[in-house]
């Protein structure tokens, strides 16, 4: 399977610990975009690297959140001392860039903060 | 503020019937504006791009319009099936190339 996968698919944790999940690119796709959705919304967009380099973040972000995308591969997005607030699916998706912006999503990681 | 609005209601059809979904924006200018598909507990699937300079782009059984005067895009599916069931979404592309989502409208197809 070569689109875009995600690790893990679900996560339990309890409120302050810390998370982190992994996202893995179509690998010809230079563009890698973070976004979050919560149940009867569309996805919101987080973050997104072009190769190695972060472009832009969302003011969701708070400074609880970090992702990197180390060598402009895989990307690591990480919650530290999570809240309930942060209960949600989060997508990631990747591109070629260009003109023809289609972003190939994955299969989400499905967060639960107790 | 910027907004995009969907369907606020899900739409439940017949098989074989077309189905419209609406999707009215304001205080934005997309370049692009895309739908994508999503199925329960997946990631959304792309479907359809359309260009601020296109009116109208047809794939298969589906049809999208696009009227950046009115701020209105339609996407149609027609001769519906239920494997058609499944939430829509709306997307506006912004020339930094992120998507902005409407909440999707659920489509229901009755065999």
């Amino acid at each position: 399977d070569t689109g875009v996968s995600q690790d893990p698919r679900h996560k339990i944790t309890k409120r302050g610990q810390n998370v982190t999940f992994r996202c893995d690119p179509i690998s010809e796709h230079n563009r890698l975009y973070w976004y979050r959705q919560t149940l009867g919304q569309g996805p919101e967009f987080l973050t997104y690297f072009q190769n190695e380099a972060q472009l832009e973040k969302s003011r969701l972000l708070s400074d609880r959140f970090s992702a990197e995308r180390p060598k402009g591969s895989f990307s690591t997005l990480e919650i530290q001392r999570t809240e309930q607030g942060d209960s949600a699916m989060y997508l990631c998706a990747s591109s070629l860039g260009g003109q023809r912006e289609t972003q190939y999503f994955g299969p989400g990681t499905r967060l639960l903060v107790l | 503020s910027q907004k995009i609005e969907q369907n606020s209601e899900a739409l439940n059809i017949q098989e074989g019937k077309t189905a419209t979904l609406t999707c009215n924006y304001t205080n934005y200018s997309p370049a692009y504006l895309q739908w994508y598909r999503q199925d329960p507990g997946r990631g959304p699937v792309f479907l359809l791009l359309i260009r601020e300079n296109e009116k109208e782009k047809r794939k298969e059984r589906l049809k999208v319009t696009f009227d950046t005067t009115l701020k209105q895009s339609l996407f149609h599916i027609t001769a519906s099936q239920p494997a058609d069931s499944a939430t829509y979404l709306c997307a506006l592309q912004h020339d930094d190339y992120k998507l902005s989502f409407g909440a999707g409208t659920t489509v229901t197809v009755r065999a």
